[in-house]
């Protein structure tokens, strides 16, 4: 089945170890999103990317990246993780960006900082 | 800025029984969507039901359907027939295009946790 995988679903790190998540999807769509949900909170968008175009959001730490080597996969890293990073990390993908455009989900990386 | 809000953090209802989440939102935008999905424990987010804001009647899939009310910004989702497998959070989203940018913002509520009682 066409889907959206992210690995691993649980990881943990230390406080200021840099970290990888990764995302890769089957659906050949064109728009990659990370979004950040913490306990309770609604998921907020980090950063996007069109094809190759990467789009970060106004609010997005500095301490956020993202890669996109190629259309499958898509990646999040955290250089500097502080205790306030801990929370799920979603990775989404939509065939394109118009206005009605459904976004497939990941099931999600959980993030612990130690 | 658009804001989505869910007043109901938490809801239950009894199995084959009806339930009603509700949702607003705030927008001065006309051309808009909006969007109920479901997040099962423990497994990724899926769409349940969308509504293009221009359309004035109201979105069904199956047992899902919503009341959209544009005028008093309100977009509620009722499940009819509730089955175990309903249980999840529910998010509504609301997306439109960014003020003065040409890409698209999805705007998420904090979410309704759905309880189904067998």
């Amino acid at each position: 089945d066409a889907m959206v995988i992210q690995n691993p679903r649980y990881q943990v790190t230390q406080f200021g170890k840099p970290v990888t998540l990764s995302c890769s999807q089957t659906l050949n769509h064109n728009v990659m999103y990370w979004y950040q949900q913490k306990s309770s909170q609604a998921p907020k968008l980090l950063f996007h990317y069109y094809d190759k175009d990467f789009n970060n959001e106004a609010d997005t730490p500095d301490n956020f990246q993202s890669r996109r080597p190629n259309t499958s996969f898509c990646f999040l890293d955290i250089r500097s993780p502080g205790l306030g990073d801990a929370a799920m990390y979603l990775c989404a993908t939509s065939r394109d960006v118009g206005l009605g455009e459904t976004q497939y989900f990941g099931p999600g990386t959980r993030l612990l900082v130690l | 800025a658009q804001t989505v809000t869910q007043s109901q953090p938490e809801m239950s209802v009894q199995e084959a029984e009806t339930v009603t989440l509700s949702c607003t939102y705030d927008t001065s935008e006309s051309d808009y969507y909006l969007f109920w999905y479901k997040q099962p424990p423990s497994r990724q987010m899926i769409l349940v039901i969308r509504q293009e804001a221009y359309k004035q009647q109201n979105a069904t899939e199956n047992r899902f359907s919503v009341n959209f009310q544009k005028a008093a910004k309100s977009f509620s989702l009722k499940i009819s027939d509730s089955q175990l497998g309903d249980a999840a959070m529910y998010f509504c989203a609301y997306r439109s295009r960014i003020s003065g940018a040409g890409s698209y913002q999805l705007t998420f509520g904090k979410g309704t946790k759905l309880s189904v009682i067998p």
